[in-house]
């Protein structure tokens, strides 16, 4: 069935590293959404890429999407411990946007 | 605006028993998603319910059952429990057109003895 990967699923990081976190797809995509879920909580939307090529920043926080809409990346600069949690990718197909695709999420560690 | 509420939010339950999960969605949502989380195995989509009518549907068994009535509240049914039907059971809701973002509800932590 239709697939979103991400990568890595797991990253360590020293406070103030960088951090980043992609997202693969094979078929086009319409959208994609990022989100984070701390842990013991539940994931809270983070923002949404539809155009080709798009780039949104929040904070340190820079999100990409893909010239050909199927692969898109968060990017962090100078992690913090309130980073800490784990970030999912999600979309919809191009053919199909109704449902939505996760990815499995890629859980990020920051010492102190 | 109250976000999602999930109810309840511990369970416990013994194999072979049936369990109910219930779910409001924001104010003027009409989509609700139902999601099934365990570790490392991030968020496994059951089904999305919108106007009533179930719109998708994920792999899972015919023991996974769920249902929206008119006022856009959902409630998702699971019998003849399992012990690997232990996990965290997350309802999203959303507006339901396209491109809309998903908020999610505490979640209804399920455990079976």
């Amino acid at each position: 069935g239709q697939q979103v990967m991400q990568i890595p699923q797991y990253q360590h990081v020293q406070e103030g590293e960088d951090f980043t976190t992609y997202c693969n797809s094979s078929t086009t995509l319409s959208n994609i959404q990022w989100y984070k879920q701390r842990p013991g909580g539940h994931p809270v939307f983070l923002i949404q890429l539809v155009k080709s090529g798009e780039v949104k920043k929040q904070k340190r926080l820079t999100f990409q999407f893909g010239e050909a809409k199927k692969n898109s990346s968060l990017h962090i600069t100078a992690t913090q411990t309130t980073d800490v949690g784990t970030y999912f990718c999600a979309a919809h197909n191009a053919g199909n946007n109704r449902k939505l695709i996760w990815g499995l999420g890629t859980s990020l560690a920051v010492n102190p | 605006k109250a976000g999602v509420t999930q109810t309840p939010r511990y369970l416990i339950k013994t194999r072979g028993q049936q369990v109910t999960l219930s779910c409001s969605p924001i104010s003027g949502h009409r989509s609700v998603s139902w999601y099934q989380q365990t570790p490392g195995q991030g968020l496994q989509f059951l089904f999305e319910y919108f106007s009533e009518t179930q719109r998708n549907k994920g792999n899972f068994p015919g023991r996974f059952s769920g249902r929206q009535f008119s006022n856009s509240r959902s409630e998702m049914n699971v019998s003849t429990l399992e012990l690997g039907d232990s996990a965290l059971y997350l309802c999203a809701s959303s507006l339901g057109t396209v491109n809309q973002p998903q908020h999610f509800g505490d979640g209804t932590r399920l455990s079976i003895l």
